[in-house]
């Protein structure tokens, strides 16, 4: 699975978009793209999933770049709550597969009031 | 759906002693994984399951762990005997897509 980086921290004012980068310069065309936050002493959480197109859900917005090096996870109006460690991960295949996550540094997003 | 549920939430025990870690998965799952988190290592997988079979069990750290998947609803990961570097947060997540975590088993070995 393709390697991603990260910035080590950010900050967000509360109510304002976080704009979460990740670099993944060595992807291969069957890697998806993956979002999942770990709030603290609780287990890591899904957030959502990508492959080219750009995605959204409920939680946040996944923005993949053309040439799929790099990406965007983006919460619009972020809230205290949204205060986590953002991992990026790459992985071979689509949702189905059973293939294991391998979690990098991640970002550690703080919500300021 | 009650989501990925483990037990203990919070173990102490003492150097030597056996731990065991318990998970049930999300129902209709067909995979499992067990990770561990560290500061110094963040999150690693341990071993996963698919069908209830092991499929990679490549970053269990040594013999003294051991994991099984008797059936689709419950999977064990065993430490025998402790040590104190095996003071961590262990973590089991279940897929039929997407990977869902539990809340994780905080072990301390004194």
């Amino acid at each position: 699975d393709a390697k991603t980086t990260q910035p080590p921290s950010m900050d967000c004012a509360e109510g304002r978009a976080a704009n979460l980068p990740c670099n993944h310069s060595t992807i291969s065309g069957n890697e998806y793209v993956y979002w999942y936050r770990q709030i603290h002493s609780q287990g890591p959480q899904y957030i959502i999933h990508g492959l080219k197109n750009n995605e959204t859900n409920e939680m946040a917005s996944l923005i993949i770049t053309e040439d799929r090096k790099s990406s965007t996870l983006i919460l619009p109006h972020a809230t205290l709550r949204d205060t986590a460690v953002y991992y990026c991960i790459v992985r071979v295949g689509n949702p189905g597969s059973a293939r294991q996550l391998t979690f990098g540094s991640g970002t550690q997003l703080t919500v300021l009031p | 759906d009650a989501g990925v549920i483990q037990s203990p939430r919070h173990e102490v025990t003492e150097m030597g002693q056996e731990v065991t870690l318990r998970c049930k998965p999300i129902s209709g799952h067909n995979s499992l994984f067990w990770y561990r988190q560290t500061m110094m290592r963040g999150l690693e997988l341990l071993i996963y399951f698919n069908n209830n079979v092991p499929i990679d069990d490549s970053g269990m750290p040594e013999d003294r762990f051991s994991a099984k998947m008797p059936n689709a609803s419950f999977s064990t990961l065993k430490i025998q005997p402790s040590e104190p570097r095996d003071s961590a947060v262990y973590f089991c997540a279940s897929s039929l897509g997407s990977i869902y975590f539990g809340e994780g088993s905080w072990l301390t070995v004194v």
